[in-house]
């Protein structure tokens, strides 16, 4: 069946550090990847998403690069602020149509300002 | 705009009892879901709904009950709670997913933190 493997956390980094969080997948055919934020309190929301290889999603500074060569889409940012302190779950859907969302364990980001 | 709305935020339970978390969405969703967050363990899908009338198992279905009878809510039901359940729980809609649909998003409610003691 699908699966994610997300890189395990927690993260903590300084204000302006580069940022990977790691996450490969094991499914078959050509899934959508997806890339979810929880805030602290809140619920999940979608951050980024790419629904074919090489793809790259991006959005708040935030790029994820579809691979389907090495089954991986790990989320960077180059610059990151406090304000990015979060869990961030990697996710994917398979491609047959009327699949559920598969996610990652999550990796819990804290940036030190 | 009110999104998804689940109530309540938190409740503890003794063991044995009964609630109902509830879950309402404004967006005129078809698909909805419920998901158990336990620490460590990502999210694991409880039951999902495609449309009123209509519900699914997920993953982790064993000990839960839920109904769709409106577009609008999907309540989960807990009638014998036990101290497994202890997690936090999402509930979600969507769109149709899969297929052609281009719009593959969830939209999440904040959460119920659930204790069972």
């Amino acid at each position: 069946g699908n699966s994610v493997t997300q890189m395990e956390g927690p993260v903590t980094l300084s204000e302006e550090a580069f940022l990977t969080i790691n996450c490969t997948y094991t499914a078959t055919g050509y899934p959508s990847l997806f890339w979810y934020v929880q805030y602290p309190g809140e619920g999940l929301q979608l951050l980024l998403k790419a629904t074919k290889a090489d793809d790259k999603g991006s959005n708040k500074g935030f790029e994820a690069t579809y691979r389907k060569e090495t089954t991986s889409f790990h989320l960077e940012k180059g610059s990151v602020q406090v304000s990015d302190s979060a869990v961030y779950f990697c996710a994917l859907m398979g491609p047959f149509g009327n699949e559920k969302l598969t996610f990652g364990t999550g990796t819990r980001l804290t940036i030190i300002p | 705009n009110a999104g998804v709305t689940q109530t309540p935020k938190f409740r503890i339970l003794k063991i044995g009892q009964s609630m109902t978390l509830q879950c309402t969405q404004d967006m005129n969703h078809n698909y909805m879901y419920w998901y158990r967050q336990d620490p460590g363990m990502g999210l694991k899908l409880i039951y999902y709904s495609v449309g009123a009338g209509i519900t699914d198992k997920g993953e982790v279905p064993n000990g839960y009950n839920v109904s769709r009878s409106t577009t609008e809510d999907f309540p989960l039901r807990l009638e014998l709670a036990a101290p497994s359940q202890t997690s936090v729980y999402f509930c979600a809609s969507s769109l149709p997913m899969g297929g052609t649909t281009t719009n593959e998003k969830l939209f999440f409610g904040s959460g119920t933190q659930l204790s069972v003691l």
